[in-house]
């Protein structure tokens, strides 16, 4: 039969705005996050991290927010282009087990001209 | 800089063929991670190695999959027999220690008829 897919919750902005992704992760007890990039046909790719005794992490056009008290992590992108179009995901972990990822789902942030 | 290296970067088969994929981690980098996206249940680490060893394999689907590290150069994932329901993009990753993040290649896109 025909499998059905996820669908990916998609945020739509125009170029030059700020975006916005959130993503509610499931483990308290995970004490590592990051951000990856999707692009289409490519791996994910590093955007920021951010460890459990922080609760904001700045880097270039990007800040990652973390909310311990509702697990909930959102990731900021200033000035939004073109070039930021992909899927983002959050994934968690703990900080000894840097690469025994959990990801979220996903979204695709679509960037208009 | 060369990142993760994985090949092939495609591979169409038919369903009980013996299918290798292959991983080439970023060179130092001691932990080694194979993981699977697809779309119904999104990025999925199978299994991940620490200095060549298999550290957690509890996310490999069942006995058809298996992964070997020989050396800290490279690793590979072998599905044997392969199932229609194999078809997804496999990824491996590498991070320097466990307290960083992992590093991704642009994976195999891997098709079962």
């Amino acid at each position: 039969g025909e499998s059905v897919g996820l669908h990916l919750p998609t945020l739509s902005v125009q170029e030059g705005d700020n975006s916005i992704i959130n993503c509610a992760y499931s483990n308290s007890a995970s004490d590592y996050f990051i951000w990856y990039k999707q692009e289409s046909g490519k791996g994910p790719q590093f955007i920021i991290d951010i460890r459990s005794n922080m609760d904001k992490r700045q880097g270039q056009r990007v800040t990652v927010l973390l909310n311990k008290t509702v697990k909930h992590l959102s990731l900021q992108i200033a000035a939004t282009q073109p070039g930021d179009s992909a899927v983002y995901f959050c994934a968690e972990t703990f900080y000894n087990q840097g690469g025994k990822l959990i990801f979220g789902q996903g979204t695709e942030l679509s960037v208009k001209p | 800089d060369a990142g993760v290296i994985q090949s092939p970067r495609h591979e169409v088969t038919e369903m009980g063929q013996e299918v290798t994929l292959r991983c080439k981690p970023i060179s130092g980098h001691n932990s080694l991670f194979w993981y699977r996206q697809t779309m119904m249940r999104g990025l999925e680490l199978l299994i991940y190695f620490n200095n060549n060893v298999p550290i957690d394999d509890s996310g490999m689907p069942e006995d058809r999959f298996s992964a070997k590290m020989p050396n800290a150069s490279f690793s590979t994932l072998k599905i044997q027999p392969s199932e229609p329901r194999d078809s997804a993009v496999y990824f491996c990753a590498s991070s320097q220690t466990r307290d960083s993040y992992p590093h991704f290649g642009d994976g195999t896109r891997l098709s079962i008829l």
